[in-house]
């Protein structure tokens, strides 16, 4: 089974700010990876799949990069909508297709 | 609109059995792969099944294989989630969830908004 390792576990930026939150594989996934942003109380929302396409209606401040076994989500500049738990998923190598555990992302 | 709405949901003891529906509307529901998503309470997402289009394969989790079964009815764009043997562990919000692509599992683009699960004596 792949486990995916998300950091770092919480962050903390102001508005204005950049992001950047990393998901690294156990076992190389190719660019087999998606990206959810998961607001409290609320279901997931697909936010990038393939590791840099971006879903449909998601603004351009996100973006995802990387393959193999690293790779990143990067929020431009923040705002305070943005504000979740942010969990990335493979899909390379499955059942299962794991996600990992997890940044929540505070906006101050 | 794509909606997916999960209902089924239930306090019951472990041992015990429970079944989940989950209602399509708002797309062609015979051309997607669907999945059941859990996620327990302050925890983060754990995938538990997928169905393919037609029902003939199905897939688990490890945690869940042998007492979750997962099933489909095209014609009345709904999806099942038969949980038997349920544990404490198995306490969580379920998800139903979509494929983005009708040929390939890509993402999951669309997710109702969970039926609560609790085992507890």
């Amino acid at each position: 089974e792949i486990v995916l390792t998300q950091s770092p576990a919480t962050l903390s930026l102001s508005p204005g700010e950049r992001a950047t939150l990393s998901c690294r594989a156990s076992q190389s996934v190719s660019s087999y990876l998606a990206w959810y942003q998961q607001k409290r109380g609320q279901a997931p929302r697909l936010l990038i799949y393939d590791a840099s396409k971006r879903a449909t209606g998601i603004a351009a401040r996100f973006s995802g990069s990387g393959s193999g076994t690293d790779f990143t989500l990067t929020i431009s500049s923040l705002e305070p909508d943005d504000s979740a738990v942010y969990y990335c998923q493979q899909r390379s190598n499955w059942p299962p297709y794991s996600f990992g555990q997890g940044t929540k992302l505070e906006i101050k | 609109e794509v909606q997916l709405v999960e209902s089924g949901g239930a306090v019951v003891q472990p041992g015990g059995s429970l079944r989940l529906s989950c209602v399509a509307s708002g797309f062609t529901f015979e051309d997607y792969t669907m999945h059941w998503v859990r996620q327990a309470p302050g925890k983060g997402l754990e995938w538990v099944s997928l169905i393919t289009l037609d029902g003939g394969s199905t897939f688990y989790a490890d945690s869940v294989r042998g007492r979750f079964t997962i099933s489909r009815d095209n014609n009345k764009n709904s999806l099942y989630l038969e949980m038997n043997s349920l544990r404490a562990e198995d306490t969580a919000l379920y998800y139903c969830a979509k494929d983005l692509e009708t040929t390939v599992t890509t993402g999951l683009s669309d997710w109702g908004q969970g039926t609560l699960v609790t085992v507890s004596s």
